[in-house]
This record gives C-alpha cells, structure tokens and sequence, in this order.
C-alpha cells in the first residue's frame, strides 16, 4: 500500500533563503509526482508534476526531483518570500491510477 | 477561461441528512476527480469522473457517489451523513484525466466546507 510521507509538518525560514521541502513514498511504482501548494482556505494549485521518467522540473524559483529508487522528492525553493508561505504537499499516482496525497509541509517565510 | 467552481462554499447539515455538491470544470476538462480533506486524514481522493463515466475511485464507502453530465459538470452526493464527513471538498478538473501524462495537471476548485452537526 503506498504511503506518502512530508516531513517536517512546518517549517519556518527567514524571507530570502532557499529551503528544501522533502517527501517520501513506499512504493516506487508510480505513475508521476506532483507537488502543489493550498492557501488557507483555497483550493490546491499545481506547481510541478514530474513523470516517472524524468528526474526534475523546473519553474522560476522551484525546482523539483524524483529519485524513485530511493522513494523520494524534493522540492526546492530558492530566495524565498513572504508570499511563498502556504502549506505544501505533494501527491504520488500509483500505476493503478490511484492518488495518494501526503499530509503537507506548512511553511511560514518570515518577513 | 473561468476556473474551477464548487457550489455551494459553504454547507450546514444534519447526521442523516443527505448532501449534493456540484463542480464545474474548466472549458473543454473532460475529467472531473474530487477529494475530501480533513485535519486528521489529509486530502484523500474520493473517485474520477471522464467523460460521463466513473474511471476511478478511491477506498470510501457506497455512501459517496457521484456522477458527471454531458457538459462534464459534476456533482457528488453524500447520503446518510456522519459527523466524520465533516471536511473540505475539492474537486479539480483536467483536460486527459489522472493517468493523463503531462496533460493531467489538475485544476483545483476552492472547494466546498460542509459541517456535519
């Protein structure tokens, strides 16, 4: 049974680090990656999707890899600001078009 | 282009009560996937609709179903509810579906908040 792991659960940093957002799974198996960010509130936006062939994405300031042999992914933020705060989390599509979601990383970037 | 749209925002109802909600995907999504968040369980994923047609659907009981139309508007209905149901409900649409390469980014709703009492 797969199973998505976001660790730490928050995260503090002060505006203009870069940081790193970590997410484990069990099960290499998977289809693709995805990380988003949620807003207090709102909906999910996606940031990135990796497939399970590739071994990063890139958008502006965030950059996300896949190592699917060791079960993870990172998703770095680089100069981070105020508005990057939001809780991050990243979902995992397992061969048999499931979705498994981890729990999130809320991150607070201090002005 | 109109994003995602979940009515109503906001609903109060009854254990045993049964509830509807509704999402609107994006122009021309053909895939409508919805998803319950809770503080203690996270964002779980509920089912898939494509193209009128249950394509997927994740590990919740008979009570939870849903249905989509030929315009891929979708609702989801909840029957005899619990106080666990309380929860976030998004639902998200895009244009190929979960299993659709790099054409399944989901466009999230702002969700639906129902509260269960």
């Amino acid at each position: 049974k797969q199973e998505v792991t976001q660790i730490p659960a928050a995260l503090s940093v002060p505006e203009g680090e870069n940081l790193v957002l970590n997410c484990s799974f069990t099960d290499s198996a998977i289809y693709n990656l995805q990380w988003f960010r949620q807003d207090p509130g709102k909906g999910l936006t996606s940031l990135l999707l990796i497939q399970s062939s590739q071994r990063e994405q890139t958008s502006g300031r965030l950059n996300a890899s896949l190592d699917k042999s060791s079960g993870r992914s990172t998703l770095y933020i680089a100069a981070s600001q105020p508005g990057d705060s939001a809780t991050y989390l990243c979902a995992v599509m397992n061969r048999d078009d499931k979705i498994i979601f981890g729990k999130g990383t809320r991150l607070h970037i201090l002005p | 282009k109109a994003g995602v749209t979940q009515t109503p925002r906001y609903l109060i109802k009854t254990r045993g009560q049964q509830v509807t909600l509704s999402c609107s995907p994006i122009s021309g999504h053909r895939s409508v996937s919805w998803y319950q968040q809770t503080p203690g369980q996270g964002l779980q994923f509920l089912f898939e609709y494509f193209s009128e047609t249950q394509r997927n659907k994740g590990n919740f009981p008979g009570r939870f179903s849903g249905r989509q139309f030929s315009n891929s508007r979708s609702e989801m209905n909840v029957s005899t509810l619990e106080l666990g149901d309380s929860a976030l409900y998004l639902c998200a649409s895009s244009l190929a579906g979960l299993a659709g390469g790099p054409k399944n980014i989901q466009y999230f709703g702002a969700g639906t908040r129902l509260s269960v009492l």
